[in-house]
Formats: structure tokens, sequence, C-alpha cells
């Protein structure tokens, strides 16, 4: 069974510009989420997707946008970039409620 | 409100010697934690997760973790570590706040270095 694909792996941007990332879950699983992985901050949470509904959303200006697909596949945007945006994004998907969560390799991005 | 705390930033041990990672965690209702792995330039992995039941949990790699309630500690442990268990650990635990969601807090993660 095929992992949690993102893509792409890199990306350098600079400030103002916009970025989308894209998840391919794993076959079956309904749930994907994203997080951010920084060294400061270590991993935050995004936002969660089930049935392409936005189940939860964390603490992150309206610059970080998502959306999922019929195919559970998802994206991310985000808009008007910033330095602080520089991070390792990870995407995961999971059965549901209790299931452990099965992370995608990440994209770096890079803010300059 | 759900959270966990690695108190080290950073496991020493030798190759065959027995290796803990510590974890501890401030839950409001029934904890659910788990335990995954990040290898540099990857994205993390799953090696168990403790919903109920024993307090032993056994998960990949021959990794295994043990629940206490009362310290409400969540440790993991090998009992022969391994220069390829190098790695960064992180400890989760589910978000209860957010009914019907699969949302986690992460702890800060502790580097684990094995020495040959």
């Amino acid at each position: 069974k095929a992992g949690v694909t993102q893509t792409p792996r890199y990306l350098i941007k600079t400030r103002g510009q916009q970025v989308t990332l894209s998840c391919s879950p794993i076959s079956g699983h309904r749930s994907v989420s994203w997080y951010q992985q920084t060294p400061g901050q270590g991993l935050q949470f995004l936002f969660e997707y089930f049935s392409e509904t936005q189940r939860n959303k964390g603490n992150f200006p309206g610059r970080f946008s998502g959306r999922q697909f019929s195919n559970s596949r998802s994206e991310m945007n985000v808009s008007t970039l910033e330095l602080g945006d520089s991070a390792l994004y990870l995407c995961a998907s999971s059965l549901g409620s209790n299931s452990p969560l099965h992370f995608g390799n990440g994209t770096r991005l890079t803010v300059t | 409100a759900q959270s966990v705390a690695q108190p080290e930033d950073q496991v020493n041990v030798a190759e065959g010697n027995p290796l803990t990672v510590k974890c501890t965690y401030s839950v409001s209702g029934n904890p659910y934690l788990f335990w995954y792995v990040q290898y540099p330039n990857r994205g993390l992995q799953f090696l168990l997760k403790y919903i109920t039941g024993d307090n032993l949990v056994k998960g990949s790699y021959g990794f295994e973790a043990e629940f206490n309630k009362s310290q409400t500690s969540f440790h993991l442990k090998k009992p022969s570590a391994l220069v390829s268990d190098s790695a960064l650990y992180f400890c989760a635990v589910r978000d209860e706040a957010r009914a019907g969601g699969n949302q986690f807090y992460f702890g800060t993660g502790t580097s684990l270095t094995v020495i040959p």
C-alpha cells in the first residue's frame, strides 16, 4: 500500500508570494491533517479535513488555508508569504478518531 | 487542555544498553497517547499507542512504552539500543476537546543518539 505522498519536496519562495502544497493520503484514509514543523515551535497543528470538510483548525492566521477533494487528496495554500513561514509542512492521513497518523515526508518551504 | 512534555532534549546511550525516552502528559479525560519517530528529512513514523488496556504497550522495532496513570507518564523504552535507533522521538496526545476530530498535541521531541 502506498504511503502518504507530498509534493513538492522542496520549495523556495520570496516574501509576498503564495504557495500551494499537495498531499495524497493512503488509500482508504478519509482524514487528512496538516502540521507545521519548525525548530523553535515544534509540530503545530494547522487543520484537519474529513470528507471534504474542515473538521478542526489550529491557531494560524487566515493566510493559511486548505481544502480536500472528493478523492481525499488535499492541498494547503499559504498566501502573502512571510519569512517566518519557512518550515517543514507535514501532511498526515488516518482512518479516523484514535487512529495513528501516517505522515508524508513533508514539503520543505523556504521563504527568502 | 491536553499537553505532553518531553523533559529531555537529548538522550545518549551506548549500543546494547537499555534506553528510555521520557514523556509526561496532562489530559482532562482519558489519555490517548502515541509515540512517533522521525529520521532526518523524513516525516514521522508511528511506533505505538495507548488507548486502554495493559499498561505495557508493545510497538514497532522492539520498542515498548509503559503507561503510568499515577505519575501521568508514558515513557518509551527498548531493552537493547541499536545505532539505527538514533533519531528524533515525539510523544503525542490526542486532543479530546475536539470531539470527532483526530488532532494531536506533540511534545517538543527528544533527540536520541546511540553510541557504537
